[in-house]
């Protein structure tokens, strides 16, 4: 059974319209992340959230918001999506963040920006 | 700050051939490595990991050994099948990363034919 969840698989979406995506997991873990992977590239680290403590990754444009409503959902938000914004993006949690704990990827949602 | 440099793909190999992708990273003190790897449209799957210096990592056939020495974390698999085809990813989370950051390799494509 699906750990991390992911909604919507697929996204499409324009140039400035706001988008929101979704993950979830049942793990009962205390850290969730989000990803950016652009084609055959490394994913990268936007932001994570430890409970409800937000962390920012300096490098991260403002267009990228993220919600953390309950230990189970996490939302990432897409304030004016540009076509450089197409990408995968991926969802992950870890139990509590410490060095050598795994991370549980989602399938990730494929945002593309017309 | 961390790196981790892994070799350039694609490699191109036939079933039951061995493989391996070369990793090495730079980090302070001992990080903890990883090997994730990620199916055709998927997301990232834990593969297997090392925690401290001569560690070794196994699963489905794939290992890895944790070289403080060389710096180094090469994967290894004596013998692929059609199903190994897939983006391999080392990464690793170092000792002053907070709250599990992973830091990835580009990643190898592999590609495994019949």
């Amino acid at each position: 059974d699906a750990m991390v969840i992911q909604n919507p698989r697929y996204q499409v979406t324009q140039f400035g319209k706001p988008v929101t995506l979704s993950c979830s997991q049942t793990l009962n873990h205390n850290v969730m992340y989000w990803y950016q992977q652009k084609s055959s590239q490394a994913p990268k680290l936007l932001f994570h959230y430890y409970d409800k403590d937000f962390n920012n990754e300096a490098d991260t444009p403002d267009n990228f918001q993220s919600r953390r409503p309950n230990t189970s959902f996490c939302f990432l938000d897409i304030r004016s999506p540009g076509l450089g914004d197409a990408a995968m993006y991926l969802c992950a949690t870890s139990r509590d963040g410490s060095k050598g704990n795994i991370q549980y990827f989602g399938a990730g949602t494929r945002l593309s920006v017309l | 700050g961390n790196s981790v440099t892994q070799m350039e793909g694609p490699v191109t190999l036939s079933e039951e051939a061995f493989l391996t992708i070369n990793c090495t990273y730079t980090a302070t003190g001992y990080p903890s490595l990883f090997w994730y790897v990620q199916y055709p449209g998927e997301g990232l799957q834990l593969l297997l990991k090392a925690t401290k210096a001569d560690d070794k990592g196994s699963n489905k056939g794939f290992e890895a050994t944790y070289r403080k020495e060389t710096t180094s974390f090469h994967l290894e698999k004596g013998s692929v099948q059609v199903s190994d085809s897939a983006v391999y990813f080392c990464a690793l989370t170092g000792i002053t990363d907070s709250w599990g950051k992973l830091q990835f390799g580009a990643g190898t494509q592999v590609v495994v034919t019949p």
